[in-house]
């Protein structure tokens, strides 16, 4: 079946450095790749829709300019926290989807998450 | 926009119970409705979907769940529960129309007690 691998699967960082995060199609090209936020206890909020080789659409609220998403190849898309603060901290999960165009009864095939804490 | 209710936080039920995660759902036209659970620190794990055809749909792990258009609910089933199904069930609903991201609930964590 469809997997899709998240790395790093957990990461601490020191207040104020960037971390990336990479989200890979492993045996499908995923033209659309979505970023989701998870905080403790509560539901998936997504953050981005990101299509292969153009500019990612953010959610309102999501600052582009530090999480900066780029969806280069079929098969790869990296969430970078730039300059990151401890309220970062979260969990991120990517998913992706292989079809262009329609495709809304297509499941979502998801990364295992990265937990992200920033001190 | 859609969007979809979990209204239980939790859900507790006896190992070898039926147990049922309730959904309801809001969506212009028809509904594309999922089924995802969640084990600790881990994605989400596809359980089940409906697109159309027959209103109980059959999952993995013996999932399956009913959807009711006149009450606009999705709920989750399973006639006998395990210990192993204890884990986070997110119910999600997506548009009818084109590459749109999957808008979920906000979970329902079940146990199973042994």
């Amino acid at each position: 079946g469809a997997v899709v691998s998240q790395h790093p699967s957990w990461v601490i960082c020191k207040s104020g450095t960037s971390v990336k995060i990479e989200c890979r199609s492993l045996d499908f090209q995923a033209t659309t790749m979505f970023w989701y936020r998870q905080f403790p206890k509560q539901s998936l909020m997504l953050m981005a829709t990101s299509n292969e080789g153009s500019k990612a659409t953010y959610e309102q609220g999501v600052e582009k300019d530090k999480f900066l998403i780029n969806h280069a190849s079929l098969t790869l898309s990296t969430l970078t926290v730039t300059s990151a603060h401890p309220e970062d901290s979260s969990f991120y999960i990517c998913s992706a989807t292989q079809t262009r165009g329609p495709s809304y009864n297509s499941p979502l095939h998801f990364g295992n998450g990265t937990r992200l804490t920033v001190t | 926009a859609q969007s979809v209710a979990q209204p239980e936080d939790q859900v507790n039920v006896a190992e070898g119970n039926p147990l049922t995660v309730k959904c309801t759902y809001s969506v212009s036209g028809n509904p594309y409705l999922f089924w995802y659970v969640q084990y600790p620190n881990r994605g989400l794990q596809f359980l089940l979907k409906y697109i159309t055809g027959d209103n109980l749909v059959k999952g993995s792990y013996g999932f399956e769940a009913e959807f009711n258009k006149s009450q606009t609910s999705f709920h989750l089933k399973k006639p006998s529960a395990l210990v192993s199904d204890s884990a986070l069930y997110f119910c999600a609903v997506r548009a009818p129309s084109g590459n749109t991201p999957l808008v979920f609930g906000k979970g329902t964590r079940l146990s199973v007690i042994a």
